[in-house]
């Protein structure tokens, strides 16, 4: 079973609308850590937002949040007011407390901000 | 200093060669990651060094790969005998112990693979 599921291949956003990209998980790991990153063009991953399985509140990172349900298993990153600069895939991933420290990471979801 | 750097960005070579890539981790991070990326796909854990020490490595990970951090700084990933199944983009990561494994990993921008 897939540990990272992003049901979502591309997502389309007029600028300046919120979006949000949809992240499910699968672990049986009480600790874990489940990740956001940013990949334009260039290729670089760029890390946005982080959530720890035993945090109570939602993470934020400026225009960046993470709608956490820990019982549903999800993880999804909400993005408010898009900006064209905004369009790249997006990957979810998680960290498992006995995992060695790598990442798992879903397939991404491409996303598009249009004008 | 500037991130993690990755060396060379691009990489096109002939079926059957051997080629090597490197990864100058963030200068205090003691953990640096391999992965590798398919077109379409996120990236897929490769190996995984804790200062010298590689501690991990993926099935992914045939015996015509090898990598090594000699000094636990810089690491190297080579992959023998390439073959056309090994095009792809190799990204490098790095994050230090104290963060535990909530620690963001810093990825580099990747070498870019094509075996032709």
């Amino acid at each position: 079973a897939q540990k990272i599921t992003q049901t979502q291949p591309g997502m389309f956003v007029q600028e300046k609308e919120a979006v949000t990209l949809d992240c499910t998980y699968d672990t049986s790991d009480p600790s874990y850590g489940l990740f956001w990153y940013k990949q334009p063009s260039s290729g670089e991953m760029i890390f946005l937002i982080y959530q720890g399985s035993y945090d109570q509140q939602n993470a934020t990172e400026g225009r960046y949040s993470l709608n956490f349900q820990k019982a549903r298993k999800s993880a999804n990153l909400v993005i408010s007011a898009s900006q064209l600069g905004d369009s790249a895939m997006y990957f979810c991933a998680m960290r498992e407390g006995g995992s060695n420290y790598k990442l798992t990471f879903g397939k991404g979801t491409l996303l598009t901000v249009n004008p | 200093d500037t991130g993690v750097s990755q060396d060379p960005r691009h990489k096109i070579t002939k079926r059957g060669q051997n080629v090597t890539f490197r990864c100058d981790p963030i200068s205090e991070h003691n953990r640096l990651y391999w992965y590798r990326q398919t077109l379409g796909q996120g990236p897929e854990f490769l190996t995984y060094f804790q200062n010298e020490a590689q501690l991990e490595k993926s099935r992914l990970l045939s015996d015509r790969f090898s990598a090594e951090r000699p000094k636990g700084s810089f690491s190297t990933l080579e992959i023998q005998r390439t073959e056309q199944g090994d095009s792809a983009m190799y990204l490098c990561a790095s994050d230090f112990t104290g963060g535990g494994w909530m620690a963001e990993a810093f990825f580099g921008q990747g070498t870019r693979l094509t075996v032709v």
